[in-house]
């Protein structure tokens, strides 16, 4: 069965940092790109981050960029996000999820993690 | 301000079929045929429902499915059932930077 299982969230103060982890397991990790999408309470979905198989191609969101870095390890089958510079409206869900290619769909999704950027 | 629109809610009836639409430009939805959709029940991560604009994976009901005309995609759904009440996404490709967009979300209400 191909499982995301994310970890790592929790509270913390604004300008604090915190790295999230997504274990993967049932698929081949390493021939797939990884996501991470976040959702604030009571918000629609929104596209943060995205690496490719290898780890060489990245992309961000705007607002995340020069503060959040995606990477991972096919070793250990984990995907990554260090979030640095953390401000009050990244409070969210984050989600990892998995596509089959560059522009590919996202499935299936782990489960979430909350982040609570708060004083 | 979410890159695709979608209506906020819709609502329908046990039996009867709905629609719900996802426009954005010829930059996303209308350049590539792209174009996925997500249910999501309260406190539950999303789950794959269309790809590639109307494909359905193994597994997902086929009263569900997709179109597109244009710039706008569409995500059916036949035939309502109460469990198909939930959030419903759409997202697509796009050429800039970012290369991936979603709607805002429409909560569906069988009513």
């Amino acid at each position: 069965e191909v499982q995301l299982v994310e970890s790592g969230g929790g509270l913390v103060q604004p300008g604090g940092s915190l790295r999230l982890s997504c274990a993967a397991s049932g698929f081949t990790f390493s021939n797939y790109w990884m996501h991470w999408v976040r959702q604030a309470p009571g918000k629609g979905l929104v596209w943060v981050s995205r690496i490719n198989s290898d780890g060489s191609t990245t992309s961000y969101a705007d607002f995340v960029k020069g503060r959040f870095t995606i990477s991972r390890d096919n070793a250990k089958n984990t995907l990554y996000l260090q979030m640095n510079s953390l401000r009050v409206e990244d409070t969210a869900v984050y989600y990892c999820a998995k596509a089959p290619r560059s522009n590919g769909w996202f499935d299936p999704w782990g489960q979430g993690t909350l982040v609570t950027v708060s004083s | 301000q979410s890159a695709l629109t979608q209506p906020a809610s819709v609502s329908g009836s046990p039996g009867q079929s709905i629609t719900i639409s996802c426009t954005g430009t010829s930059s996303d939805v209308g350049g590539y045929n792209y174009v996925s959709w997500y249910q999501q029940h309260p406190g539950k991560a999303p789950k794959l429902m269309i790809y590639d604009v109307s494909n359905r994976p193994s597994g997902v009901s086929n009263r569900f499915s997709g179109s597109k005309s244009g710039n706008t995609a569409s995500l059916t759904i036949s035939w309502l059932q109460a469990e198909d009440e939930a959030d419903y996404y759409c997202s697509s490709y796009t050429s800039s930077s970012t290369r991936v967009v979603f709607g805002g979300g429409t909560k569906l209400t069988v009513l």
